[in-house]
């Protein structure tokens, strides 16, 4: 079946960086589109990137735009967001997240970001 | 940027009843349009998408209509599992595809 393994999320200090990677398994990942979507604390859900499936186009958020950087390896069957200048308000649970069709038919567990001094 | 706008923000309502949540574009999204449950601690799942098509696996319940700017995401039967947030997102012509703010459905 298909799964979606987060990681990399942790505390970070304003300013910092952080790398999240996914896991993907289960299904053919080179044949999606792949995406971050983010969720802040007790709060809806943000579209903060993603990535074709040959690595042909990329959309950001205009909230992360110049500071997120979105790739991935279809060798390695993973998905990865450079996060630099985080800021406080980037705080989320950052979601690894199939697309199909353009909308989000499977999900990750989530991994934790905290930008906190 | 399309907005979506879900009503009501809460909805209190007992099991076995009826439930009907709203979602509303700024502008059409012909049925480009998914309905998400998430529920306390987990990532969201995908319940409709194309406005009325149930996702694999999803219970027969679930019922989504609407075409345009103006969606309904029925659940026929409450069940005690189907209390939770529900979101809605369109994804019609280019990114970003943006969420609704969300319906809280409570036990009342």
């Amino acid at each position: 079946q298909v799964q979606l393994v987060e990681s990399g999320g942790g505390l970070v200090k304003p300013g910092g960086s952080l790398r999240l990677s996914c896991a993907a398994s289960g299904f053919s990942f080179s044949d999606y589109y792949m995406s971050w979507i983010r969720q802040a604390p007790g709060k809806g859900l943000e579209w903060v990137s993603y990535i074709s499936s040959s690595v042909g186009s990329r959309f950001y958020a205009d909230s992360v735009k110049g500071r997120f950087t979105i790739s991935r390896d279809n060798a390695k069957k993973s998905l990865y967001l450079q996060m630099n200048s985080l800021r406080a308000e980037d705080t989320a649970v950052y979601y690894c997240v199939r697309i199909y069709g353009d909308y989000c038919d499977h999900w990750g567990q989530g991994t934790l970001v905290t930008v906190s001094s | 940027e399309i907005v979506l706008t879900q009503s009501p923000g809460t909805l209190s309502l007992s099991p076995g009843e009826r439930a009907t949540l709203s979602c509303r574009a700024s502008q059409s999204v012909s049925s480009y349009l998914a309905w998400y449950q998430q529920k306390p601690g987990q990532a969201p799942r995908l319940l409709i998408y194309g406005a009325s098509s149930r996702a694999t696996g999803i219970p027969d319940r679930f019922s989504g209509s609407g075409s345009g700017t103006d969606f309904t995401l029925t659940i026929s039967i409450l069940e005690p599992e189907d209390f939770a947030v529900y979101f809605c997102q369109h994804y019609a012509a280019s990114p970003p595809y943006s969420f609704g703010q969300g319906t809280k459905l409570e036990i009342k």
